[in-house]
């Protein structure tokens, strides 16, 4: 099974400011298999990032992926509001899929 | 629309069982896989279960392997959970999600999108 681990665990950072969040796998994951969900507080998750860097549809560009391996980011420039919320991490390579711990970007 | 309407959560008993259902709409159901996701209260994301879009080929978590079955009615483009021997540590909001992606492997390389709104599952007595 592989472990996801996020980091921070919670990231305090103010409207227009950059959030930066990191993944790190305990294997590699396949053919960069790993997705990125962001979550609001009652809310399904939603779908930002598939592929490690290919924003899913209606996404904005504010939102990138990127990395390979064990090592994965995601980035949100220019925070507004509404992008407060909790991010996870998920690789889909093959059961069991595994979702990291989750990052909580709060406003400061 | 693309949309996943999960039912069937509620007040379950330990030991006892309950049966969730997933209905789908907007595309058609058997061309995709779908799977189960909980989210325990306060935590995060854990995957349950994922069916082929046949229902022929499953997966399960190792918590759930043995408790829970999953399967669907293509006809009624319905999925469903059956949870039997119930524990405290299954109680969490359950997600239906379908399996999206471009890999001709039903059960690799496929991301989840969209999500339904979750159902509720209690485990208490």
């Amino acid at each position: 099974e592989i472990v996801l681990t996020q980091s921070p665990g919670t990231l305090s950072l103010s409207p227009g400011e950059r959030a930066t969040l990191s993944c790190r796998a305990s294997q590699s994951v396949s053919s960069t298999y790993l997705a990125w969900y962001q979550q609001k507080p009652g809310q399904a998750p939603r779908l930002l990032i598939y592929g490690a860097s290919s924003r899913a549809t209606g996404i904005p560009d504010k939102f990138s992926g990127s990395g390979s391996g064990t090592d994965f980011t995601l980035t949100i420039s220019r925070l507004e509001p509404e992008d407060f919320a909790v991010y996870y991490c998920q690789q889909y390579g093959s059961p069991p899929y595994t979702f990291g711990q989750g990052t909580k970007l709060e406003i400061k | 629309e693309v949309q996943l309407l999960e039912s069937g959560g509620g007040l379950g008993q330990p030991g006892g069982s309950l049966r969730l259902s997933c209905e789908a709409s907007g595309f058609t159901f058997s061309n995709y896989a779908m799977n189960w996701v909980r989210q325990a209260p306060g935590k995060g994301l854990e995957w349950v279960s994922a069916v082929s879009g046949s229902g022929g080929s499953t997966y399960y978590a190792d918590s759930v392997k043995g408790r829970f079955t999953i399967s669907r009615d293509n006809a009624r483009n319905t999925l469903y959970l059956q949870m039997n021997s119930l524990r405290a540590e299954d109680t969490a909001v359950y997600y239906c999600a379908r399996s999206t992606g471009y890999s001709s492997s039903w059960y690799i390389g496929h991301w989840f999108d969209p999500w339904g709104q979750g159902t509720l599952v209690t485990v208490s007595s």
